[in-house]
């Protein structure tokens, strides 16, 4: 089955600090690969996306490769702000389901200034 | 830019009661969807809907739980009869539909309180 594991949080950082939130997961087939993020009081928006192997999402300083070997989609920044803060979630959809999403936990990230 | 919409943002009811948690898609999006965050733990999938009729639904959506477009706006998820264990965000979704573009919108959810 489907499934995404990511790290626990919270991830608590400096301003300027690299981040790195790591996410893998399980699918049959080829999945679509997502980072979404939630901002206090706010929705999940869409960070990044990338739709197969190798390719890279990025968006707002942020990146992500999509791995097949290592099934993995790890978020990554070279330098947070204080307004990176937020809850970021891993997801993945079926490259021929696009009916459902299935999320990681969430890492809730802490910049401090 | 589009935007979903959900209300209320917090909901809290007792034991028993039905809540209708509303939501307004993206207007030219075909595909609507409900998910659940119970504290702590994941998002979970809870049903799809298209074309005014769902189209896939997870083993948490039982009997207790129905979703309905009452008009050309809204969606709205009801519960029932709540349960203690119904306590959660809950998130509304849609999708446009077209070829490729699978991406989900969601709205910012509505908290549900169950006394």
């Amino acid at each position: 089955g489907n499934s995404v594991t990511q790290m626990e949080g919270p991830v608590t950082l400096s301003e300027e600090a690299f981040l790195t939130i790591n996410c893998t997961y399980t699918a049959t087939g080829y999945p679509s690969l997502f980072w979404y993020v939630q901002y206090p009081g706010e929705g999940l928006q869409l960070l990044l996306k990338a739709t197969k192997a190798d390719d890279k999402g990025s968006n707002k300083g942020f990146e992500a490769t999509y791995r097949k070997e290592t099934t993995s989609f790890h978020l990554e920044k070279g330098s947070v702000q204080v307004s990176d803060s937020a809850v970021y979630f891993c997801a993945l959809s079926d490259k021929y389901n696009f009916n459902k999403f299935y999320f990681g936990s969430g890492t809730k990230l802490n910049v401090k200034p | 830019e589009p935007e979903v919409t959900q209300t209320p943002s917090h909901q809290v009811t007792q034991m028993g009661q039905e809540v209708i948690l509303r939501c307004v898609p993206i207007s030219n999006h075909l595909y609507f969807y409900w998910y659940r965050q119970i504290l702590g733990q994941k998002v979970e999938f809870l049903v799809s809907f298209y074309n005014n009729e769902i189209s896939e639904k997870s083993e948490i959506f039982d009997d207790q739980f129905s979703v309905e477009r009452p008009d050309g706006s809204n969606f709205t998820l009801k519960i029932r009869s709540t349960k203690l264990e119904d306590s959660a965000m809950y998130f509304c979704a849609s999708r446009w539909g077209g070829e490729g573009y699978n991406e989900q919108f969601f709205g910012p959810g509505t908290r549900l309180t169950v006394l």
